[in-house]
């Protein structure tokens, strides 16, 4: 079993959607990371959070220690927020899920 | 600036051939990430670098791979003996040298090698 899982795999939504994607991790951390894969490999880093909530544009991302839970949120999801979202894990072991991959179709 | 770069983006070797991955980190970036990604699977850590110092090599499978960043010139991942299950995308990722160490979100990926092992 991962350390890090992410829920759901797969999401399908249509453009202008609110999106979830759900990440929940097992051992301690000092920080949980989200990146976005782009089709073509492209691998970008869009938050680091240790706790709270942080904002970036549409992206959102949340955290609840107690509970070990993540998530990302995108407010009016657009075709080019596909791609696949992972969330990662750093303590004393860097961990990452499997990855979520997003399709918004116009 | 640019950023980090990776080459080649496409290599195929045959099995038992060797494969050389190389990682030029970004202007000023001292600490390189090797990160490899099989078929269908998320990423996993392999190896931390800085100039002519493994730091950390836990994720390393113990034969075959090997990888070192020298005083002068890129980053090289080295496969040996090359076996189908080698076939992979590898990415490198460099961060400033004032950097901790595991903090993703000040690292930057390169493009990607992806390896074919025939």
């Amino acid at each position: 079993k991962n350390e890090v899982e992410q829920s759901p795999q797969n999401l399908t939504a249509q453009e202008g959607e609110f999106i979830t994607i759900n990440c929940s991790y097992s051992v301690g951390i000092s920080a949980l990371h989200w990146l976005q894969q782009h089709p073509g490999g492209g691998i970008v880093s869009l938050f680091m959070l240790s706790s709270g909530k942080k904002k970036h544009g549409r992206l959102i991302a949340t955290i609840n220690i107690q509970e070990k839970h993540s998530s990302l949120h995108i407010t009016a999801s657009h075709p080019r927020d596909s791609a696949v979202y992972i969330c990662a894990s750093t303590g004393d072991k860097l961990i990452f899920g499997t990855g979520t991959r997003l399709q918004v179709f116009p | 600036n640019a950023g980090v770069m990776q080459n080649p983006r496409h290599l195929v070797r045959r099995r038992g051939q060797e494969a050389r991955l190389r990682c030029s980190p970004m202007k000023g970036h001292s600490h390189v990430y090797w990160y490899r990604q099989l078929p269908e699977e998320g990423l996993k850590f392999m190896v931390y670098l800085q100039k002519e110092n493994i730091i950390d090599e836990s994720g390393m499978p113990k034969e075959r791979f090997s990888a070192e960043f020298p005083k002068e010139g890129p980053s090289i991942l080295r496969i040996q003996q090359v076996v189908r299950g080698d076939s992979a995308a590898y990415f490198c990722a460099s961060s400033p040298p004032e950097s901790p160490s595991f903090r993703i979100y000040e690292q930057f990926f390169g493009p990607g090698t992806r390896l074919t092992v025939l």
